[in-house]
């Protein structure tokens, strides 16, 4: 099963919008809405921030949001805030395995 | 508070083997599947392996199947890995996580273990 295709890298300034895009096929990311996405800063363990493609949990913040179109996902940080500066994280469910997939990992850069 | 705790990880030679350990609290244990997740030094995510609420099912990445066996006691709210004939590639923070359910997302993660492979 080889990783979601993510952009290495992506940045923009404090209060503009980005978006990260997650790529896979039918089998994963086209074929079911359970694609997740994870922020992990320096260090630290990753975090859920959406899940089933564009839900948020509790006590995430509303500037962020996902959504699917085809076989690709995104992910958008809106009002870019120094805090967003990490590593982000897709996943999907897969019928190649039981165990899901992850993408091969976004930097934010906030300049 | 849902608290995740890893623990056993260190320096092993090639071939070596250990037991991780995450020690679980803050929610019904034996409610919700349980993952392994590793991430090498500098590099993605990857998951190992997953264990159902009861222990009933098991699955692992085709690198590690054969090496390395998950386990959960219930009545410790405890989940292991048992890590064996390691490689140079093995070499990982490994992180415990939760499962919202089965196969659906991971909604709590540990701080990680960090397992080392050297001669």
């Amino acid at each position: 099963q080889s990783a979601l295709t993510q952009p290495a890298s992506v940045s923009g300034s404090p209060g503009q919008s980005i978006t990260i895009s997650c790529t896979g096929t039918s089998s994963d990311v086209g074929g079911y809405n359970y694609v997740s996405w994870y922020q992990q800063h320096p260090g630290k363990a990753p975090k859920l921030m959406i899940y089933d493609v564009s839900n948020r949990p509790s006590g995430v913040s509303n500037r962020f949001s996902g959504s699917k179109s085809g076989n690709t996902a995104s992910l958008t940080i809106s009002g870019l805030q120094a805090e967003d500066e990490a590593d982000y994280y897709c996943s999907s469910y897969t019928s190649s395995n039981t165990l899901g997939v992850f993408g091969t990992g976004t930097k934010v850069t906030v300049l | 508070e849902v608290q995740l705790v890893e623990s056993g990880g260190g320096l092993v030679q090639p071939g070596g083997s250990l037991r991780l350990s995450c020690a679980a609290s803050g929610f019904t244990f034996s409610s919700h599947g349980m993952h392994w997740v590793r991430q090498a030094p500098g590099k993605g995510l990857e998951y190992v392996s997953v264990i159902s609420s009861n222990g009933g099912s098991t699955y692992y990445a085709n690198s590690v199947k054969g090496r390395f066996t998950i386990s959960r006691d219930n009545s410790k709210n405890t989940l292991y890995l048992q890590v064996g004939s390691l490689r140079v590639e093995d070499m990982a923070v490994y992180y415990c996580a939760r499962d919202r359910g089965w196969l659906q997302f991971l909604d709590y993660w540990g701080q990680g273990t960090l397992v080392t492979v050297s001669s």
